[in-house]
């Protein structure tokens, strides 16, 4: 069992408050990404980072932010939370070449009033 | 286009029955193909992982084949357990580049009722 924890698990908010998703992994993986999901649809890759002081945008814009100062560490920032951010985030991690197997945390349900 | 098809989109079952899911992927080049269980609300856990070479890997009472020439990946869950309830992801991964991109169905929602 993967050991990659997300925090909280549940979220409501109201619009324009500032939020940050939190995503710890005890493995010394390398690799983090952050996924979003929408209810009966595709994960979309929206951050990833290769490495401490390393992080990337994915392939879905999104107006959230990433940072990685620790190798086990992966927060995610709305800066002004709006009801279109509603959605499941996934934090996962990996290690070896880029595409080796993910580990998925249990995911973020954030809801945005 | 990289895509991953997956079907049917949902799928009731009797418990103590089996089923077949399929996959079918226009990714390439290709490295490999996943096979996830996601219950609701809850971050995917892998089941199985394929590479070009192999053509079926089992995981208990799922078995999961892959015909790379035609591009098609199967499950298939043996004597379905209530627990078996989740959506099933097939997830495709390429190396045509660093990132080791990965492709995601939507995937199969399945019920498996008693």
């Amino acid at each position: 069992e993967a050991d990659i924890y997300q925090t909280p698990r549940y979220l409501v908010i109201g619009t324009g408050k500032k939020i940050t998703l939190e995503c710890s992994q005890t493995m010394g993986h390398d690799k983090m990404y952050w996924y979003q999901q929408d209810p009966g649809m595709e994960l979309h890759l929206i951050h990833y980072s290769y490495g401490v002081n390393s992080t990337e945008k994915g392939d879905l814009s999104s107006e959230s932010t990433v940072s990685r100062i620790r190798t086990e560490h992966f927060p995610l920032t709305l800066e002004s939370a709006r009801p279109s951010h509603t959605s499941q985030y996934l934090c996962a991690s990996s290690a070896g070449p880029a595409g080796a197997f993910n580990h998925f945390g249990p995911g973020t349900r954030l809801t945005v009033t | 286009k990289n895509q991953v098809e997956q079907s049917p989109q949902s799928l009731i079952i009797l418990e103590g029955k089996n089923c077949t899911l399929q996959c079918n992927y226009t990714v390439s080049p290709f490295s490999n193909l996943r096979w996830y269980k996601q219950d609701t609300g809850r971050g995917p856990v892998s089941l199985t992982i394929m590479t070009f070479s192999e053509n079926t890997k089992s995981n208990g009472r799922y078995t999961a084949t892959l015909d790379a020439d035609t591009k098609q990946s199967s499950l298939h869950i043996t004597a379905s357990q209530l627990s078996d309830s989740a959506s099933y992801i097939c997830v495709v991964s390429d190396r045509g580049s660093t990132l080791g991109r990965l492709y995601f169905g939507r995937g199969t929602q399945l019920t498996v009722w008693p």
